[in-house]
């Protein structure tokens, strides 16, 4: 099980917005660290879609937004595309995780665009 | 554009030490701002961070508590690439291996640039 909880899917139709939380806790999400978002198409590296909670990287479409409160974050797809058809991760900081704490990712979600 | 070229074998024997090489171009391994990592793909263990390397006017390390013992990074700045070397590997460090660039340390590390990945398979 990962450190960072995520749905292990979600679907919405051409069109729809969706949202993929991530939960964390009081030593990752919690104690002020980033989160950072990633999408990973079949047979690819993950490429990162949303940095430092809300900030796209250049080239990234702003039908992608995310967010952070308390111990989550959310990553938000608006307008979905079928090219929008990947596994999307989170990852954050965890300083629970030994002398010098560790980077950590969430389970992944699959997006299934209908 | 940096990019980030991964090479090694693909099938390692048990009880052996698997070995990964990352060639980077377009930054450097020296950087006083990024930092070079290692992070593994599997079913069963979804995405692992496995440590890094960085310069800070002097070398820094960081291995995932899981790995403590078995893993090591190390730059080399005369070929501006860095290395995995993962020992004692068992069926289970089976996974596809990726380096990563990472920005920003204070708040959060984050991954912007990927290499191709390597599937490593740990078999007899």
């Amino acid at each position: 099980q990962s450190v960072l909880t995520q749905p292990p899917s979600v679907s919405g139709a051409p069109g729809q917005r969706v949202i993929i939380s991530c939960t964390g806790s009081s030593s990752n999400i919690g104690a002020g660290y980033d989160v950072h978002w990633y999408q990973q198409l079949p047979g690819t590296a993950p490429k990162l879609l949303v940095f430092g909670n809300k900030h796209r990287p250049a080239g990234v479409p702003d039908r992608f937004s995310g967010s952070k409160f308390g111990t989550s974050a959310s990553l938000a797809i608006t307008g979905l595309l079928a090219d929008d058809e990947a596994d999307y991760y989170c990852q954050s900081y965890d300083k629970s995780l030994g002398v010098g704490g560790s980077e950590v990712f969430g389970g992944g979600t699959k997006l299934t665009v209908l | 554009q940096v990019q980030l070229q991964q090479s090694g074998p693909g099938l390692v024997k048990p009880s052996q030490t698997l070995s990964l090489t990352c060639a980077i171009s377009g930054d450097s391994v020296s950087s006083n701002s990024a930092a070079w990592n290692w992070i593994r793909q599997s079913p069963s263990r979804g995405l692992e961070w496995l440590g890094r390397t960085y310069y800070r006017s002097k070398w820094f390390n960081g291995y995932a508590v899981s790995l403590t013992g078995r893993v090591t990074i190390i730059a080399d700045t005369s070929k501006n690439q860095f290395s995995l070397q993962l020992n004692s590997v068992t069926p289970d460090d089976t996974a596809t291996y990726y380096c990563a660039r990472g920005v920003g340390l204070t708040t959060g590390t984050t991954f912007d640039f990927w290499g191709q990945g390597s599937q490593v398979i740990v078999s007899s």
